[in-house]
């Protein structure tokens, strides 16, 4: 039973560059959620989608952005990299109406 | 007042003895509480959750649940070095679908 994959593992970007992250959810998980976590603390959520939906965004300005594809996969776009954007980026999966959300490996955010 | 507090440590204690992780949450309406095991480098991995009041064992962990208090627990018995890691309390605040985390507790079980 394939786990939650996410990719790449490690990224590193400058100021004012875009990336793009990629999440697998776990089989038949279709809700995906997107969190940063910096150095030291909790994982902030970003937004989460179901059904090809965003539905629901935490406290995250408009650079973050993201899709969920027909096979409940998912991206998480950022634009105009800031420094404060350094962190791991987490991918969660769940099922709809069910809270238990497993995590992906995550991607760590390298901006300079 | 943070949505979800925990001490953030480090919390030490030996080998064989039980290590004890608070967490206090401020929606009164929340519903399902959770904590997740991550290990330095790697990411949360769920470990227990629990939606009702009371205690909920699974092996060497307890999950113990007061809503009254808005306050949840976590218990691991016989500690082993492996247990060493940073615990993050997570809960589902009332009418969302996001998870809400403490900043964790690091924890440390001395040989």
């Amino acid at each position: 039973d394939a786990g939650v994959t996410q990719s790449p593992t490690h990224l590193i970007k400058t100021r004012g560059q875009q990336v793009t992250l990629r999440c697998s959810p776990k089989s038949g998980h279709d809700t995906v959620s997107w969190y940063q976590q910096a150095l030291g603390q909790g994982p902030q959520f970003i937004f989460q989608y179901y059904e090809e939906e965003e539905r629901q965004r935490g406290n995250f300005p408009d650079r973050f952005s993201g899709h969920q594809f027909p096979n409940y996969s998912s991206e998480l776009n950022v634009n105009a990299l800031l420094l404060g954007d350094s962190a791991l980026y987490l991918c969660a999966s769940s099922l709809a109406l069910y809270n238990e959300q497993f995590f992906g490996p995550g991607t760590r955010l390298t901006v300079l | 007042q943070k949505e979800v507090e925990q001490n953030s440590g480090p919390l030490s204690v030996p080998e064989g003895a039980i290590a004890s992780l608070n967490c206090t949450y401020s929606d009164r309406g929340s519903q399902s509480f959770f904590w997740y095991r991550q290990y330095s480098g790697k990411s949360p991995e769920l470990i227990m959750s629990i939606y009702s009041n009371g205690d909920k064992e699974d092996g060497r962990f307890t999950a113990q649940l007061n809503k009254a208090s808005q306050y949840v627990s976590l218990l691991i018995r016989d500690s082993q070095p492996s247990d060493s890691a940073t615990y993050l309390c997570a809960v589902n605040m009332s009418g969302a679908q996001k998870l809400v985390f403490g900043q964790g507790t690091r924890l440390t079980i001395n040989p």
